[in-house]
């Protein structure tokens, strides 16, 4: 079992629709929790951290944390054709030097 | 410069060759990561810079690769007798401190190898 999971995708959306981007992890001892985006040929760029239980919106994002479940979930409200992105579930471990770990990704297409 | 500045952007060259990779970091940041991304997959851990040392070098996948920050800014990834499954971007990302606080690494553009 990998220790961030991610389904690959694609997820198509329309455009002004709600995207659920979703993410597990096997670590219990997790602690904190982050949303990359990374948009074709460039490099990831933090959006969201999220490190209680519950929601943290920021914008049209939010994220949401159920560490008893060990799951976390990215909602981008108001689609955007802009938003078409892969997005990564990072997460600190608990054991070793607490480097974030990256899972696969999710390929968010949204089509006007 | 402002970002964290990655040479060379493309690398191509043949199975069994020595590369190098360097990546110069954001001014003032004492992390330093190295990730290696595949197709399709997300970053792969490499190894761990704490100013000069190597606080973390479990990413590393055999003795083939390794990776110097000798002045604590500029680092280098170093890859002997290059085999085809190390073709992937190699990518390098710093932070103000353990990413682990804040979370945020701040990535360059990456570098391109690919070993033919």
């Amino acid at each position: 079992q990998k220790e961030v999971e991610q389904n690959s995708g694609p997820l198509s959306v329309p455009e002004g629709a709600i995207a659920s981007l979703n993410c597990t992890y096997s670590d219990r001892g997790s602690q904190s929790f982050f949303w990359y985006r990374q948009y074709s040929g460039k490099s990831p760029e933090l959006i969201m951290s999220i490190y209680s239980n519950g929601d943290k919106e920021d914008g049209r994002f939010t994220a949401q944390l159920n560490k008893a479940s060990q799951y976390v979930s990215l909602l981008i409200r108001d689609s955007q054709p802009s938003d078409s992105a892969t997005y990564l579930c990072a997460v600190r471990l608990s054991g070793g030097s607490y480097i974030p770990t990256f899972g696969r990704g999710t390929s968010l297409i949204v089509h006007p | 410069g402002a970002g964290v500045s990655q040479t060379p952007s493309n690398k191509v060259t043949e199975k069994g060759k020595y590369v190098e990779l360097r990546c110069d970091p954001i001014s003032g940041h004492t992390a330093l990561y190295w990730y290696r991304q595949s197709l399709g997959q997300g970053p792969e851990f490499l190894i761990y810079f704490q100013g000069t040392g190597a606080a973390d070098d479990s990413g590393l996948p055999n003795d083939r690769f390794f990776a110097v920050r000798p002045e604590g800014s500029v680092s280098t990834l170093k890859i002997q007798r290059t085999e085809r499954g190390d073709s992937a971007v190699y990518l390098c990302a710093s932070s103000p401190i353990l990413a682990g606080a804040s979370g945020e690494l701040f990535f360059g553009e990456g570098s391109r190898l690919t070993v033919l």
